[in-house]
């Protein structure tokens, strides 16, 4: 079956744009997560929808990060007003439930701020 | 607050070696672990996973990674490795049911 999918793959945009990224998750699966990797780091976690509530936002960086998902199915991560240092992969995860099941990854979209 | 630390950041081996990755976690509660590997131009990929019973897990590709409850690691392993086992690997652990945590990465080079 169809996996995790992102769009756009890749993303060049001015500082001081807003951009807009979209995961849709797997089929069926109620648990959706965003994640950013800097170059040469570690996995960050942004945010974690249960449904299309989101019960944690702790990991958004500033007020300029924003997500919404549509009941079960699509998400966007919303970057107003885009600085340097929010050049970046932004991944997507995906999960049958919250507890005890494995996150499926898509492929990321790359952001770089210029 | 949790923490996953892997130890090498690049590894160099011969294929046929025999390769360990080391990481280790600083959680208070149960821990979920796993490893998750990206081939180059390819996304995250579950390798293995702990949630519990055996400590020694097996997973995919001939990788197996073991729990030490003690020492707080979960060492990942293959006997012999080959020019496609060329990846990066990234140790993780969930928190709070659904956080993953990851390490830093180890970037694993084969030479054939």
């Amino acid at each position: 079956g169809a996996g995790v999918s992102q769009s756009p793959s890749n993303k060049v945009t001015e500082k001081g744009k807003d951009v807009e990224l979209r995961c849709d998750p797997i089929s069926g699966h109620t648990a959706l997560y965003w994640y950013r990797q800097r170059l040469g780091q570690g996995l960050e976690f942004l945010i974690y929808f249960q449904g299309n509530s989101a019960p944690d936002k702790s990991g958004l960086p500033s007020d300029r990060f924003s997500a919404e998902r549509t009941g079960e199915s699509v998400s966007t991560l919303t970057i107003q007003r885009t600085q340097q240092e929010d050049s970046a992969v932004y991944l997507c995860a995906s999960s049958l439930g919250r507890q005890g099941y494995e996150q499926y990854f898509g492929p990321g979209t790359r952001l770089t701020v210029t | 607050a949790q923490s996953v630390s892997q130890h090498n950041h690049h590894v160099i081996l011969s294929e046929a070696a025999s390769l360990e990755l080391g990481c280790n976690y600083s959680y208070g509660g149960t821990v979920n672990l796993f490893w998750y590997v990206q081939y180059p131009g390819q996304h995250l990929q579950l390798l293995l996973k702990y949630f519990s019973g055996d400590p020694l897990v097996k997973g995919i590709k001939g990788f197996e990674a073991e729990f030490i409850k003690s020492k707080f690691s979960f060492n990942l392993r293959k006997p012999s490795v080959q020019w496609s086992d060329t990846a990066e690997y990234f140790c993780a652990l969930i928190s709070n049911d659904y956080k993953l945590s990851f390490g830093a990465g180890t970037t694993v080079t084969v030479r054939a």
